[in-house]
């Protein structure tokens, strides 16, 4: 079974609308998680990391929330523009074998 | 500062044959993660490397390896290649502490037939 799941797989959404992104993860023990942007033909570029006793945390245009009771987090994004058409990847950290587990991404595309 | 840099970008092998690829980090970085991204499978962690020590694996068969040199680049070996090796091969870097931010380098994409 997965350990990070990520909704929706896919996503178009037109330019200059908002779009949220989810995350469910059952790694334990967790001490923080990030979110990635990954271009395509690119390697993956961070975009927010939250411990484990952080609800939010922005950077730019990009909401990261964080909810460690339910094992829930979500990457909002405002406003959208033509070039955050990318992957967005979900990672969580197990503490235990000291490990970042990657979650397979929501591919957002956004059309003019 | 200069990113992180992959050599080479693209491969192309065919089964049986083995590749090296190669994977210098950011200056004063001294930890080396490599992953391998499928479609539909996201990013696999395969090793990191700290002060040119494995110092984590993921589950992947003995026929990936690497090493780190003194200089903290590292090397990627794969060996008698499969099909399902066909796929992007990411390193990122880190100064080594645990929990901190990764930096990727674009990758090498290898293409097995």
């Amino acid at each position: 079974k997965n350990q990070v799941e990520q909704s929706p797989q896919s996503l178009i959404i037109l330019e200059g609308k908002n779009c949220t992104l989810q995350c469910n993860y059952t790694v334990s023990p967790f001490s923080n998680l990030r979110w990635y942007k990954q271009d395509t033909g690119r390697g993956p570029v961070s975009l927010t990391i939250m411990t484990f006793s952080e609800n939010t945390k922005s950077n730019g245009r990009y909401t990261a929330t964080l909810d460690a009771d339910t094992k829930q987090s979500s990457l909002h994004i405002t406003a959208s523009q033509l070039s955050d058409s990318a992957s967005y990847i979900c990672v969580p950290m197990n503490t235990g074998f000291q490990k970042l587990v990657f979650g397979t991404g929501t591919r957002l595309l956004v059309s003019p | 500062k200069a990113g992180v840099t992959q050599t080479p970008r693209y491969l192309i092998k065919t089964r049986g044959q083995q590749v090296t690829l190669s994977c210098s980090p950011i200056s004063g970085h001294r930890s080396v993660s490599w992953y391998q991204q499928t479609p539909g499978q996201g990013l696999q962690f395969l090793f990191e490397y700290f002060s040119e020590t494995q110092r984590n694996k993921g589950n992947f068969p003995g026929r990936f390896s690497g090493r780190q040199f003194s200089n903290s680049r590292s090397e990627m070996n794969v060996s008698t290649l499969e099909l399902g090796d066909s796929a992007l091969y990411l390193c990122a870097s880190s100064l080594g502490l645990v929990g901190e931010t990764q930096y990727f380098g674009p990758g090498t994409r290898l293409l097995v037939l």
